[in-house]
């Protein structure tokens, strides 16, 4: 089985505090995701690779950065922490950019900004 | 713009048929899928129509009609552990792909 792994499950920082969140995927998949999750919007796409070193903004990357070293592990950043970013976040990861490949997600890393 | 249109909640009794709908509005199209997320769980992949017509998996059945930018998730013989959120998903000509707002389905005995 595909496993996706988010370091942390919940997360509390302050304002203005400079965040990483990690993801590691153990497939070795060429694509990954960041999404956040809010109530009654969904699952909004930041970024995603196709490839190492290589990334895409995805409908609201602002507030975000993203780093692919390696293949299997895909960070996203947070610069500058607000309020407005406390979210569930969950990766993902994908064989191929095909939609008949499904999204492997991650548990999700639930971040409280004070 | 881009949006997917689902219904926000649906209640069902065990054993029963329920049908969660999804109209979309996308640039380019490659397919509807659907994915389940129980409460606290991560999104887990159901099923993908790329051609118009019914997909059967098991309980769960998936529908698509391109020409109406419509599909639907079928689920029969409904049980306790369906009590999920569903989420349709279509990939745009960015091969990005975007996700509705999620149907919170309710099963009660």
């Amino acid at each position: 089985d595909v496993k996706v792994t988010q370091s942390s499950r919940y997360l509390v920082k302050r304002t203005g505090e400079k965040v990483f969140l990690e993801c590691v995927q153990d497939m070795d998949h060429e694509n990954m995701f960041w999404y956040r999750q809010d109530p009654g919007l969904g699952l909004r796409l930041i970024y995603f690779s196709y490839d190492v070193k290589m990334k895409e903004k995805g409908d609201i990357p602002e507030g975000y950065s993203v780093s692919r070293e390696k293949k299997e592990r895909f960070s996203l950043i947070l610069e500058s922490a607000s309020t407005n970013q406390t979210s569930m976040y969950l990766c993902a990861s994908s064989p191929s950019t095909g939609q008949s490949s499904p999204l492997h997600f991650g548990n999700g890393t639930r971040l409280t900004v004070t | 713009g881009q949006s997917l249109e689902q219904p926000s909640e649906v209640t069902a009794v065990e054993g029963a048929i329920v049908q969660i709908n999804c109209t979309y509005q996308t640039s380019g199209f490659y397919g509807l899928s659907w994915y389940q997320q129980h409460d606290g769980g991560a999104p887990t992949f159901l099923s993908y129509n790329a051609l118009d017509g019914l997909e059967e998996t098991g309980r769960f059945s998936s529908f698509l009609s391109r020409s109406d930018s419509y599909g639907y998730l079928l689920l029969q013989e409904l049980q306790m552990k369906d009590s999920a959120s569903y989420f349709c998903a279509v990939m745009d000509s960015s091969y990005k792909l975007i996700f509705g707002s999620g149907t919170r389905l309710l099963v009660r005995p």
